[in-house]
């Protein structure tokens, strides 16, 4: 079965240290997502991607964090520098079609501590 | 900036007890809605999306209920069992900018299943 793959799995930093997360879609998908969920709260959009263009980057905080996916396939996340704040888990996931009626599947998420 | 409500946010129950949790969601501009399954230590997994109002989905010993004029879904788990704890999210559809739909989770009711 396809699944959505993320490295690392744990990533443990210093406060202005930079950090990057990479993400494999499912095969096919056009639509990628990352999402930050913090303990107790839902997971929080912070870009899309459709194929390799960003259609929603509204929530995504641009003067420390960038996102990208070159060839429409897979794609980085990378926040530069990192806060304390930013301790979290960074969710992947991907769709065939936009958001909305289309079932998001997600990766394993990594889990970012920022000491 | 969209509420989506879920109740309880935390729940035990004995095994074999059915349970229910609701989801909140506004009613107006309705377009569907989404229910996640979040295992511990695991990728959150699509159990149902959701469109029409009146709509009833079942996989299993789970069944989602839809109302849309009134704005909730109720998730039913009947006979529970121990490898159904995990943390239920409910998703809806929001436009963000431009035409983009992005899903807007409720914070999610935790479920525990003692043997």
């Amino acid at each position: 079965e396809a699944e959505v793959a993320q490295s690392p799995r744990y990533k443990i930093t210093e406060k202005s240290q930079a950090v990057a997360f990479w993400c494999d879609p499912i095969s096919g998908h056009a639509t990628l997502y990352w999402y930050r969920q913090i303990l107790g709260q839902g997971p929080e959009l912070l870009v899309q991607f459709q194929d390799e263009s960003v259609v929603d980057d509204s929530q995504l905080p641009k003067d420390r964090f960038s996102a990208e996916r070159l060839k429409g396939v897979d794609s980085t996340l990378k926040i530069q520098p990192a806060e304390l704040g930013d301790s979290a888990m960074y969710l992947c996931a991907s769709s065939r079609g936009l958001a909305g009626v289309s079932e998001q599947f997600f990766g394993p998420g990594t889990r970012l501590t920022v000491l | 900036i969209l509420n989506v409500e879920q109740s309880p946010q935390s729940l035990h129950v004995q095994e074999g007890d059915s349970t229910n949790f609701t989801c909140s969601f506004p009613s107006s501009n309705f377009y569907a809605l989404h229910w996640y399954r979040w295992e511990t230590a695991k990728s959150p997994e699509a159990l149902f999306v959701m469109t029409l109002n009146g709509d009833e989905k079942k996989k299993g010993r789970i069944s989602a209920t839809l109302n849309t004029k009134e704005g909730y879904s109720y998730l039913y788990i009947k006979g529970s069992q121990p490898e159904d704890s995990a943390t239920y999210l409910c998703a809806f559809p929001s436009i963000s900018s431009g035409s983009a739909r992005q899903l807007t989770f409720g914070s999610g009711t935790q479920l525990t299943v003692l043997p």
